[in-house]
């Protein structure tokens, strides 16, 4: 199986910090990851495909880029209501695997 | 708009079966593959099975096969997870996904609420 290990696992930030937050896979995944958030008592809501691609309505200070094995997230200014638990996935190849995620919290 | 309604969840007691039901609406979901993603309490996300847009392909990771399987009913636009031979660690809440993609990219872009599965005597 491919392991996806994310880190930091937790990150104290501040409204309007950059965010920046790692995924790397155990092997070669290509472009083939996905980043997710998911809200305290909430359903994981998709912000990220292939990679690099903005799903529709995300807004535009969330970015993903990477390949292979090396993957990044950001959020260009940390707004309140981003506060969440972000998970990375590989689709590449089965079993579909995802990273522990990055908690993000308040400072 | 897009929905994904799960249900069928609730307390089973070890070596039990239970059935789990997504209504989608919304969509044409016969166009759709589809996905089932679980949560144990206080824990990261885990892929436990896929099923293509006609059910004729399915995917499952290997703590469930042979014991879950994926359906879907198109006419109904429902999926279902039979899950059979039901252990502690399968306790989880259980959140029926929608699949994009294309090759070897996929992605979930819809997920419903979740139903709570909890295993335990």
């Amino acid at each position: 199986d491919i392991v996806m290990t994310q880190s930091p696992t937790s990150m104290s930030i501040s409204v309007g910090d950059r965010v920046t937050m790692n995924c790397k896979a155990s092997q070669n995944v290509g472009s083939n990851v996905d980043w997710y958030q998911q809200k305290t008592g909430q359903s994981p809501k998709l912000l990220i495909y292939k990679a690099s691609n903005r799903y529709t309505g995300v807004p535009d200070r969330f970015t993903g880029s990477g390949s292979g094995t090396d993957f990044t997230f950001t959020i260009s200014n940390m707004q309140a209501e981003d506060l969440a638990v972000y998970y990375c996935m590989q689709s590449n190849s089965y079993p579909w695997t995802f990273g522990g995620g990055t908690k993000l919290e308040l400072k | 708009e897009v929905q994904l309604v799960e249900s069928g969840g609730g307390l089973v007691q070890p070596g039990r079966s239970m059935k789990l039901s997504c209504a989608a609406s919304g969509f044409t979901f016969s166009n759709y593959g589809m996905a089932w993603v679980r949560q144990a309490p206080t824990k990261g996300l885990e892929w436990v099975a896929t099923i293509s847009y006609d059910g004729s392909s399915t995917y499952y990771r290997d703590s469930v096969k042979g014991r879950f399987t994926i359906s879907r009913d198109n006419a109904k636009s429902t999926l279902y997870l039979q899950m059979n031979s039901l252990r502690s660690e399968d306790t989880a809440t259980y959140y029926c996904t929608r699949v994009r993609g294309q090759l070897r990219y996929w992605y979930f872009d819809f997920w419903g609420p979740g139903t709570m599965v909890t295993v335990s005597s």
